[in-house]
């Protein structure tokens, strides 16, 4: 099966930088994904990592070990707007077909 | 960007009756689309996967009599939701993937089932 884990919540300042962490189990590896999601809306993808490394996008980094079954989501200089929850997803299972999310971490931006 | 349409955005129904909700991939064809449910403050708990004309893959613990799904062009996957109970209500959530390759799920705006 898959699963996932990452904090329940974090906490930090505008202009910040805060890291997320996500751990997962799955068979059959494909890749791993963040996605954002705000009160009230739909999730909204940020990125994806198939390969270890570091992958940029903007204010938004997100890294790869799959070796360690671990990646992270990084931002910078935080705004208030990025006040969200965020989710790790694993794409896994036979064919890769299945993407299975993580619990979500909600993340609160402090002026 | 991709677009995914869901209808309605919310419905209230009593109990007893059946829903339908409607995934609509708008400017691209999907090949795959998921539906998720979600609680409030809680994760996305994927239901089913389904492939353009061929069977929803469920997931476990989902009855698939109770939640149909059909997927039956490349552009459109509806959900109904049979019978529904109280504790059906929550947020239901589809999206789209563009090919089997594509790593991006573009997600609809949802759909609010309160059944009383």
């Amino acid at each position: 099966g898959q699963s996932l884990e990452q904090p329940s919540e974090v906490t930090a300042v505008e202009g910040a930088i805060v890291q997320i962490n996500c751990t997962y189990q799955t068979s059959g590896f494909y890749g791993l994904s963040w996605y954002q999601q705000h009160d009230g809306g739909a999730p909204t993808f940020l990125s994806y990592n198939a390969l270890d490394g570091l992958e940029e996008t903007g204010r938004f980094s997100s890294f790869l070990s799959r070796s360690d079954s671990y990646g992270y989501l990084l931002l910078q200089e935080l705004q208030m707007k990025d006040s969200a929850s965020y989710f790790c997803a694993v794409r896994g299972g036979t064919g890769g077909f299945k993407t299975i999310f993580g619990a979500g971490t909600r993340l609160f931006v402090k002026a | 960007g991709a677009v995914v349409s869901q209808h309605p955005s919310w419905v209230i129904c009593k109990s007893g009756t059946s829903v339908k909700i409607e995934c609509r991939s708008l400017d691209f064809q999907a090949t795959t689309m998921f539906w998720y449910r979600q609680f409030p403050k809680q994760s996305l708990m994927l239901m089913a996967t389904s492939n353009e004309g061929s069977k929803a893959t469920y997931e476990q613990g989902v009855e698939k009599d109770k939640f149909l799904i059909n997927h039956a062009s490349l552009t459109l996957s509806t959900l109904t939701v049979t019978s529904a109970h109280p504790e059906d209500s929550s947020f239901y959530i589809c999206s789209a993937r563009e090919r089997e390759t594509g790593n991006e799920q573009f997600f609809g705006p949802g759909t609010r089932l309160t059944v009383l």
